[in-house]
């Protein structure tokens, strides 16, 4: 079965510093997607980016962007020139890409985020 | 309104008690979930509908039970809940089933649930 690990509980950086959150997976495929997810203290987990495990160019979205690692199972978020509403827990996901179609996506335990002014 | 809508936003209910969680959906999506976020625990999938058809029941106890009248509504009801059912119980769809493409969910706001 399919892992996700985030190691970091909790991280804290200076406002308009960057900061990068790390993940770390364990599968036996070869395509799989991989995805962040934010969820504010509202509650609502939004999309943050996502990443194809076919295309080795790393996604990028305005401040946020990935290294993505294929052979060390590893998907860090960077996010640049924090803002104070960036402050909230950060779950890393995965989810295979089989043709089955019956994949789950598998969520980490997430990181906590917190923007010090 | 649009997006992902989940009433009540918080819940407490005795162990005896039935209630029901609800969620809404107005993107027109075709596939619909369940949630549930413990503290410290990755999220659970508890249920998926495709097409208002349930197409999987992760292992969920009896006293969950989910209901898809259509592809915009989903409801979990809940029955002699356990105090270690608390939690929060996130809604989500996606306009892909579950498996296909990259599957991407939008999410409610979820429903804290507490009992007693």
């Amino acid at each position: 079965a399919q892992t996700v690990t985030q190691s970091q509980p909790e991280m804290s950086v200076q406002e308009a510093e960057t900061v990068t959150l790390s993940c770390t997976y364990d599968t036996s495929e070869s395509d799989y997607y991989l995805f962040w997810y934010k969820q504010p203290p509202s509650r609502q987990m939004i999309l943050v980016i996502r990443q194809e495990a076919y295309k080795q160019q790393n996604a990028t979205e305005n401040r946020f962007s990935v290294n993505f690692q294929k052979a060390a199972k590893s998907f860090s978020l960077k996010i640049s020139d924090s803002q104070l509403g960036d402050a909230a827990m950060y779950f890393c996901a995965y989810r295979g890409r089989s043709n089955f179609g019956n994949e789950k996506l598998t969520f980490g335990t997430g990181t906590r985020l917190t923007i010090i002014p | 309104e649009t997006g992902v809508t989940q009433t009540p936003r918080h819940l407490v209910m005795g162990m005896t008690n039935k209630k029901s969680l609800k969620c809404e959906q107005h993107l027109g999506h075709n596939a619909m979930y369940w949630y549930k976020q413990s503290a410290k625990k990755p999220l659970e999938l508890m249920f998926v509908y495709n097409f208002k058809e349930q197409t999987e029941n992760n292992s969920v106890p009896s006293r969950f039970s989910p209901e898809c009248p259509n592809s915009s509504h989903l409801f979990l009801h809940l029955h002699t809940l356990q105090p270690e059912d608390s939690a929060l119980y996130l809604c989500a769809s996606s306009q892909d089933p579950q498996g296909v493409g990259a599957n991407v969910l939008t999410f409610g706001a979820g429903s804290r649930l507490t009992v007693l």
